[in-house]
This record gives C-alpha cells, structure tokens and sequence, in this order.
C-alpha cells in the first residue's frame, strides 16, 4: 500500500476540456507538493500547499489542499497539449531526515 | 538549472553482476534521493541522505545499498543486479526544512540482462 494513492492512474483528453487529478491519503500531512514530469525528464516543481483547505492557481491549473491536509487535487481548465505530462504528488515528512514520498501518478494526455 | 549530473545516463548489465550509479551535486544541499520509476508506480523511494554518511531506507530498499562520503556525491549500489531492478533511476536533492522543493538529475536507464 502506498502512502499516496492518486488518481485516475491515465487520463487521456481533447484539447479545451477540464480535468481534475486527485491525490489521497489517509495521513496528515503538514504541505503537499505537485509536480510534473515530462518524457525523458526528471519532474519539476509546481506549487506547494501547505495550509488546510488552501487554493493555490497557476495559470489555468488550480491547486487545493484538503480542510484536513489528508488530500490534494489539481483541476486544469482549458487543457492544452503542452500539459501533457505525468503529475505526482509528493509529501515530506520524517522530522529532520526530510524523507521525500511521491504518490503513483496520473498520466495526462491532452490530443490536439 | 540545478547542478545535478547523474552517470552513466544508459547501462546495460549481465545480472549477477555490481553496478554503482553516480549522483553528483554542485548545490551544497543537504538531502539526496535515489528513486526509481517504473509504469504504473510514480517514483519510489530507494535510500535517502540526510547529511553525509547519514543515510536511511526508502520503500523499496531491498537489493540497493547507498553511500554518501562527502556532500557532493550520494552512490547507489546494486549488489548483484536483478531483471526486476531494471528500472529508471532518479537521483534528486533538496536543501530541506523551508525549502523542500526537489530537484532532479535526468535519471540513468539502467537494464539487466
């Protein structure tokens, strides 16, 4: 069992719908990052959230961290084919040793 | 960019045998990862460093051991190299506390054979 479970594991749409990824857990955890990752590169930081119930946007993606910090989602609107990706979730957690978790992923594919 | 530089980028190896991937910083961070990723499972932690010769287990530790001698360089070591260990293999840093952002190096294709 994996500490965070996200989904849908593949998500593939038109260009100009709305999706929304969903990342759960069933720790508390004090943030929660996003990241995306695209082929043949390591995945690079979108946003972190970090209070309850927090709504972070960036452009047409939209980031909120659940009223209990257990859960996150990312809603994009109006998807483009350059948001094809893979996002994870991550959390950290371990006090000082900083241990880095990454959830399982949604695959995005947005067709022109 | 972050100075991250991971080798060899490709390998392929006979099973049975050591391999020893590299994963070098120029960032002065403090923490170092090593994942690996495979389809279907995001990335999965190996071994991660929390300061020179502190290191600990990650989720999938097994058949992997980790070194880290000084800041600059985290190593990972698989023992005897299995099929199930072909993987891609990430390494990232993270200066930590405030600053949890990870950067990542990009990633070593490693296949046994």
């Amino acid at each position: 069992t994996q500490l965070l479970e996200q989904s849908p594991q593949f998500l593939s749409i038109q260009e100009g719908e709305n999706l929304t990824v969903y990342c759960n857990s069933s720790s508390v955890f004090s943030s929660l990052q996003w990241y995306r990752q695209e082929p043949g590169e390591g995945p690079v930081l979108l946003v972190t959230v970090v209070t309850g119930g927090e709504v972070k946007k960036l452009k047409r993606l939209t980031f909120q961290f659940g009223d209990a910090r257990k859960d996150s989602s990312l809603h994009i609107t109006a998807a483009q084919p350059g948001d094809t990706g893979l996002y994870l979730c991550a959390v950290v957690y371990g006090g000082a040793t900083n241990k880095l978790i990454f959830g399982t992923g949604t695959l995005l594919a947005v067709q022109p | 960019d972050a100075g991250i530089t991971q080798s060899p980028r490709h390998k392929v190896t006979e099973t049975g045998t050591p391999v020893t991937l590299r994963c070098h910083q120029t960032e002065n961070h403090r923490y170092m990862y090593w994942y690996r990723q495979d389809p279907g499972h995001g990335l999965r932690l190996i071994h991660y460093s929390y300061g020179v010769k502190d290191t600990d287990k990650g989720e999938v530790s097994d058949g992997y051991s980790v070194s880290r001698s000084k800041t600059e360089d985290f190593l990972l070591t698989l023992e005897s190299a299995t099929s199930s260990q072909t993987s891609v293999y990430f390494c990232a840093i993270s200066q930590g506390l405030a600053r949890t952002e990870a950067f990542f190096g990009q990633g070593t294709r490693l296949t046994v054979v």
